[in-house]
């Protein structure tokens, strides 16, 4: 089945840094990628998502990358703000298949200080 | 607010108890997630009911079950509870038709095993 690896496990920017998640995945099929933003006693909250048919998608402040090469994908966050602290978890997923199964990376806590 | 409703909040029970955790999904959503989030472990996949059939099971424990009923509302059981099994519990949905694989979580149901 689908295993997701993500690194860092956590991640100390300065406010107005960039911040960088990287996640790779085992099964070459699937071709769904969200990214995911927990706050503390929150659940998760889809913030971008992108599909294999691109290469980078853009939301403000927040990209993501993918090279399915290589089966790996990033998150980029500029400018951060302090609320962007949160834990970020990546994804992985078919379309094909009804999107039957979302497997999350271990996740990222982003902590960025004022 | 994601729409989608889990309860109880908070749950503490012994070993060798059972107990059942209850979702409501967004309204008009058919399918229904269940995640398990352990210190450490992420976000664990565990089953996908979709319109009250099963979809797909990830690393779900046999002592584990769950359903969805005709008015949409999904159950996970979990039964003969250890220690292991305390952790934040998980329900999403996802909306029916279209494209999309954006999943809406809940805020979980914390249980505690002592």
């Amino acid at each position: 089945g689908e295993n997701v690896e993500q690194h860092p496990s956590t991640l100390s920017v300065q406010e107005g840094d960039s911040a960088v998640i990287k996640c790779t995945y085992s099964d070459s099929a699937s071709n769904y990628f969200p990214w995911y933003k927990q706050e503390l006693g929150k659940g998760p909250q889809l913030i971008i998502d992108i599909r294999s048919n691109v290469g980078e998608k853009k939301d403000q402040r927040i990209a993501v990358t993918l090279n399915k090469t290589a089966k790996h994908f990033s998150l980029h966050i500029t400018e951060t703000q302090p609320e962007d602290s949160a834990v970020y978890f990546c994804a992985a997923s078919k379309t094909n298949t009804g999107f039957q199964k979302l497997v999350f990376g271990t996740g990222t806590r982003l902590l960025v200080s004022p | 607010d994601s729409g989608v409703t889990q309860t109880p909040k908070h749950l503490i029970t012994a070993t060798g108890q059972r107990v059942t955790l209850r979702c409501s999904p967004r309204s008009g959503d058919l399918s229904v997630y269940w995640y398990q989030q352990s210190l450490d472990q992420g976000l664990q996949f565990l089953i996908h009911y979709y319109n009250g059939e099963e979809r797909a099971k990830g690393n779900i424990l046999e002592r584990f079950s769950a359903q969805q009923f005709p008015d949409l509302h999904s159950e996970l059981n979990l039964s003969s509870l250890e220690l292991g099994d305390s952790a934040l519990y998980f329900c999403a949905s996802r909306p029916w038709g279209g494209d999309t694989g954006e999943l809406f979580f809940g805020e979980g149901s914390r249980l505690t095993v002592l």
